[in-house]
C-alpha cells in the first residue's frame, strides 16, 4: 500500500515568509509525528498528533510553528515568518496505533531552504 | 529522561567485512529501542526493534542488535556488508508508558567499500 507522503519535496523561501508543509500517513494510521532533520541538531521531534489533537507539542521550537491536523487524516505544518536557522529536513511519520512498540513509518520529507 | 549515545558518526568497512555499529542508551525504565536506516534523500526506514519479547533481535537486509541491559547497549551488527549497506544509520529510544516520540541518536555514516 501507499506510504507517508510530504509535499513539497523541496521548498526554498525567502527569509520572513510563511510556509505550509503538508503530510499525508498513511491510510488508517490514528498517530502521526512531525521531526526535523538539520546538520546541527540531529534528528528532533517536534509534534505528535491522535486524532485530530496534540497530546505532546513539547518540541516546536517557538511559536512561529503550528500543526494541525483534519480529519485524523492530513497534517499541516506551518512556520510563520521563516529564519535561516528554520532550514532542515522536515519529517513526518505515521503509525497505527500509540503503543509503546509501535512502529513508525516515516515519509521522505520535506527539504526547506530559508535563504 | 532518556537519551541515546552513538559512538562514531563515521564507520568504514570493506564489503564482505563485519558490520558493527555501536548505540548506548540512558533510561531510568525499561525502553523500547530502534534502529533506522537513511538512504541519501530518502525518509527513515526501520531495520529492527527491540520490545522485551526477545534480547537478540533480527532485522530486515541481514542486521541484528542484541539488548544488553547491564551494559545499556544495543549494538547493530551484519556479519557481511554489501555495498548497498552504505547509508545513515540511527539509533532510537522511546519510553514506555504512553510516551511517543522517538529520542534519535546522532546517527552513523556506513560507507562500505571493495
Amino acid at each position: 500500500g501507499a506510504g507517508v507522503s510530504q509535499s513539497p519535496s523541496n521548498k526554498v523561501t525567502e527569509k520572513g515568509k510563511d510556509v505550509e508543509l503538508r503530510c499525508d500517513p498513511i491510510s488508517g494510521h490514528t498517530a502521526l509525528y512531525w521531526y526535523r532533520q538539520s546538520l546541527g541538531q540531529g534528528l528532533e521531534f517536534l509534534i505528535y498528533f491522535q486524532g485530530n489533537s496534540a497530546p505532546d507539542k513539547s518540541g516546536l521550537p517557538s511559536d512561529r510553528f503550528s500543526a494541525e491536523r483534519t480529519g485524523g487524516s492530513v497534517s499541516t505544518l506551518t512556520i510563520q515568518r521563516t529564519q535561516q536557522e528554520d532550514s532542515a529536513v522536515y519529517l513526518c511519520a505515521s503509525s497505527l496505533y500509540t503503543l509503546d512498540q509501535e512502529t513508525q513509518y516515516f515519509g521522505p520529507g520535506t527539504r526547506l531552504l530559508v535563504l | 529522561a532518556q537519551s541515546v549515545t552513538q559512538l562514531g558518526s563515521h564507520v568504514s568497512v570493506s564489503e564482505g567485512a563485519l558490520v558493527l555499529l555501536r548505540c548506548n542508551y540512558s533510561s531510568s525504565v525499561p525502553p523500547y529501542l530502534f534502529w533506522y536506516v537513511q538512504y541519501p534523500n530518502q525518509g527513515l526506514q526501520l531495520l529492527l526493534k527491540y520490545t522485551s519479547a526477545a534480547t537478540l533481535v533480527k532485522g530486515i537486509n541481514g542486521f541484528e542488535a542484541e539488548f544488553k541491559k547491564s551494559e545499556t547497549s544495543f549494538h547493530l551488527t551484519k556479519p557481511s556488508a554489501h555495498m548497498s549497506d552504505a547509508a545513515e544509520y540511527f539509533c532510537a529510544v522511546r519510553r514506555s508508558g504512553g510516551y511517543n516520540k522517538l529520542i534519535f541518536g546522532a546517527g552513523t555514516r556506513l560507507a562500505v567499500h571493495p
